[in-house]
């Protein structure tokens, strides 16, 4: 596996179902990110992870709850969502977290029933 | 707060033409620009980094130039092809976290 790989690629979810996705980088990157696609709306980031420590945290609702156990993988936690939390998921990650390009994966499109 | 505005929405251009997408910001402190393409139902590929000091950035046929003091930036794209087609998003990166625009969506018809 290269660059960055998400899963699952697609997930239907009741909304008292309790879900993961997962992310994992190849790049030997230091940061990683989570961002939310919703339709008609832009990108909007979700969490920041450096070296395995959240240094953001956008105002994003407890029901999503991020995991980062060390500095290739990145989980995000899912419990109780609603119907407007359907959208695409993206996680990305760059090298130094601040600079950097972020490169991204392709995303797990999420709909709650 | 930062905004990010990308102009046109959607474009469409026989093959050949050059595009030129737009993408403006109101807070010029920042560390640097990507251009990113989508294609839908995907995720992004990132075509150009410029940073803050830098005025223009090239890859190919893709030209990017950033004019920080008027918080704008411009891709341009030379002799486009179908395989062109898709969503162009702009963002601007301080401090590691980016803000997106909205993307303009790119036909090239052949």
């Amino acid at each position: 596996e290269t660059g960055v790989t998400q899963t699952p690629r697609h997930l239907v979810m009741g909304m008292t179902n309790k879900k993961s996705l997962k992310c994992e980088q190849h790049l030997g990157h230091n940061a990683m990110y989570w961002y939310k696609q919703s339709a008609k709306k832009p990108l909007e980031l979700m969490f920041v992870y450096n070296f395995k420590e959240q240094t953001e945290n956008n105002s994003v609702p407890s029901r999503f709850s991020p995991e980062c156990p060390n500095s290739s993988h990145l989980f995000l936690h899912l419990h109780t969502l609603q119907p407007e939390d359907s959208a695409l998921y993206l996680c990305a990650s760059s090298q130094d977290g601040v600079t950097d390009t972020q490169y991204f994966g392709p995303g797990t499109r999420l709909t709650v029933l | 707060k930062q905004e990010v505005t990308q102009i046109p929405a959607a474009l469409s251009v026989p093959e050949g033409e050059n595009l030129v997408l737009n993408c403006s910001f109101t807070d010029s402190a920042i560390y640097n620009l990507q251009w990113f393409r989508q294609d839908p139902g995907k995720g992004l590929t990132s075509l150009l980094l410029i940073q803050s000091s830098q005025r223009e950035q090239t890859s190919g046929r893709l030209n990017a130039s950033l004019d920080k003091s008027s918080g704008r930036s411009t891709l341009y794209i030379a002799a486009s092809q179908p395989g062109d087609s898709a969503t162009y998003l702009c963002a601007v990166g301080s401090w590691g976290k980016l803000q997106f625009g909205a993307g303009t969506q790119v036909v090239v018809t052949p």
